[in-house]
C-alpha cells in the first residue's frame, strides 16, 4: 500500500529564513509526487510536481528515491507563503488516485 | 472559463434530511473525485469515477453515494444526514495525464 508521511503538523519560521517541509513516501514502484497548497479561504491547488523539475513561487522539491523523500524547500520564506501544504503521491499507470499526507501548516512570521 | 464548481458552498441542515452536493466541471476531464476534509486535516478520498456510469468507493468508508450520468456532473448524496457527516467536502477532477487534480472550492456541511 502506498503512504505519504508529513512528520510536521506545524512549522513556524521568520520572514527571510529558509524553510523545508518534509515529505516521505512509501511505494515500491516509480511514483508521481506532488505538492499542493491551500491558502486561507482559497481552494486547494497544485504547487508543483516532481516531473516538471520547476520552481514555483521560489519553491523547489527534489525526488530522492534512495531516501523516498520529496521535501519542499524555499531559501527565503515570505509572509504570503503561510498556508497549508500537502504532499501527494500517485502510483501512475491506470491508477489516477492521489494519496495525500496529513499536511503541514506553515506560518511565516514578520 | 474552464473551472470546477461546487454548490452549495455552505449548508446547515437538520438530522435525517436528504442532501445532494453538486459538483460540475468544464475542464473536459473524464475523472472526478470526492474528498472529505475536516478543518486543517488530511483529505480522505470517499468516491471516484473514471468516466460515465463508472463509480468506485474510495479509501475512507462513507455513507454517501454518487452518480455519474454525465461527464461533467458528479453529485454526492446523503440519504439521511447525521451530525457525524459534518465536514468539508471537496470535489476534484483530472485528465488522463499527468495525474494532477484540480479542486473545487468545497462545500462546508453542518448537520445539526
Amino acid at each position: 500500500a502506498q503512504r505519504v508521511t508529513q512528520p510536521e503538523k506545524l512549522l513556524s519560521v521568520f520572514k527571510g529564513a529558509p524553510v523545508e517541509l518534509k515529505c516521505n513516501y512509501s511505494y515500491s514502484g516509480s511514483p508521481e509526487l506532488f505538492w499542493y497548497v491551500q491558502y486561507s479561504r482559497q481552494r486547494l491547488q497544485l504547487l508543483l510536481r516532481h516531473i516538471s523539475r520547476e520552481s514555483i513561487k521560489g519553491f523547489t522539491a527534489d525526488l530522492n528515491k534512495g531516501e523516498t523523500s520529496f521535501h519542499l524547500k524555499k531559501p527565503f520564506a515570505q509572509e504570503e507563503d503561510s498556508a497549508m501544504y500537502y504532499c501527494a503521491l500517485s502510483s501512475g499507470g491506470s491508477n489516477y488516485k492521489l494519496t495525500f499526507g496529513k499536511g503541514t501548516l506553515l506560518t511565516v512570521n514578520p | 472559463e474552464a473551472d470546477i464548481y461546487q454548490t452549495p458552498r455552505y449548508l446547515v441542515i437538520g438530522t435525517g434530511k436528504k442532501i445532494t452536493l453538486e459538483c460540475s466541471q468544464t475542464m473536459g476531464h473524464d475523472k472526478m473525485y470526492w474528498y472529505q476534509q475536516d478543518p486543517g486535516m488530511e483529505l480522505h478520498l470517499i468516491h471516484y469515477s473514471y468516466g460515465v456510469n463508472s463509480t468506485e468507493k474510495g479509501d475512507l468508508s462513507s455513507e454517501s453515494t454518487v452518480s455519474r450520468i454525465r461527464t461533467e456532473h458528479f453529485p454526492l448524496t446523503l440519504e439521511s444526514a447525521r451530525p457525524s457527516h459534518t465536514s468539508q467536502y471537496l470535489c476534484a477532477s483530472s485528465d488522463r495525464l499527468p495525474y494532477e487534480q484540480y479542486f473545487g472550492p468545497g462545500t462546508r456541511l453542518t448537520v445539526t
